[in-house]
C-alpha cells in the first residue's frame, strides 16, 4: 500500500506571496493532520482535519488555513507568507479520529520564503 | 495543556553500546505516548506507543520504552545500537480528548559510531 504522498517536496516562494501543499493519505484512511517542524519551534500541530470537516487547529495565525475533500486528500494554504512561515510541513494521516490513532507521515514539503 | 521535554538533544554511543533516550512529560489528565524517529530527508516513523496495560512496549527493531507514571516519563531504549540507528527521535503525547494532537519534544539526535 502506498505511504503518504505530499507535493511538491520541494517550494520556494517570496514574502507577501501565497502556497497551497497537497496531501494524499494512505488509501482508505480518513484522518489527516498538518504539522510544521523548524529549527527553533520543532514539531507544531497546525490542523486535524475527518471527513472534510477541521476537528482542531493549533496556534497559528489565519493566514494558515486548510480543507480535506470527499477522497480525504488535504490541503493546506498559506497567504501573505513571512520568513518564519519557511519550514518542513509535514503531513499525516491515520484511519481513523482518536488520540490512540497511529499517525502514518508523509515525506514533507520544504518551503524556503525569501 | 500538555508538555514534552527531551533533555538530550544529542547523544553520541558507539555501535553495539546500549542507549536510553529520556522523555519526560506534563499534563493535567491521561495521555498517550510515542515515540517517533525521522531519519535525514524523511517524514517521521513511529517506533512504538503506549496506550494502556503493560507499562514496557516494545518495536520490531529492539526498541523498547517503559512508561513510568510516578516519574511522567517515557524512557527509549536499546541495548545494542547499530550504525542505522542514527537518526532522530520524537517523543510525544495526545490527550485522552478525541482529537489527534500530538504535542512533540524537542527531539533527541542519536549519533552511533563505530
Amino acid at each position: 500500500k502506498a505511504g503518504v504522498t505530499q507535493t511538491p517536496r520541494y517550494l520556494i516562494k517570496t514574502r507577501g506571496q501565497q502556497v497551497t501543499l497537497s496531501c494524499s493519505p494512505i488509501s482508505g484512511h480518513r484522518s489527516v493532520s498538518w504539522y510544521q517542524q523548524t529549527p527553533g519551534q520543532g514539531l507544531q500541530f497546525l490542523f486535524e482535519y475527518f471527513s472534510e470537516t477541521q476537528r482542531n487547529k493549533g496556534n497559528f495565525p489565519g493566514r494558515f488555513s486548510g480543507r480535506q475533500f470527499s477522497n480525504s486528500r488535504s490541503e493546506m494554504n498559506v497567504s501573505t507568507l513571512e520568513l518564519g512561515d519557511s519550514a518542513l510541513y509535514l503531513c499525516a494521516s491515520s484511519l481513523a479520529q482518536g488520540a490512540q490513532e497511529t499517525q502514518y507521515f508523509g515525506p514533507g514539503t520544504r518551503l524556503l520564503v525569501l | 495543556a500538555q508538555s514534552v521535554t527531551q533533555l538530550d538533544s544529542q547523544v553520541p554511543v558507539f555501535e553495539e553500546a546500549p542507549v536510553e533516550l529520556r522523555c519526560n512529560y506534563s499534563s493535567s489528565v491521561s495521555v498517550y505516548l510515542f515515540w517517533y524517529v525521522q531519519y535525514p530527508n524523511q517524514g517521521l516513523q513511529l517506533l512504538l506507543k503506549y496506550l494502556s496495560g503493560s507499562t514496557l512496549v516494545e518495536s520490531i527493531n529492539g526498541f523498547e520504552a517503559e512508561f513510568n507514571k510516578s516519574q511522567t516519563s517515557f524512557h527509549l531504549r536499546k541495548p545494542s545500537v547499530h550504525i542505522s540507528d542514527t537518526a532522530e527521535y520524537f517523543c510525544a503525547v495526545s490527550d485522552y480528548t478525541g482529537f489527534q494532537k500530538l504535542v512533540f519534544g524537542t527531539g533527541t539526535r542519536l549519533l552511533v559510531s563505530p
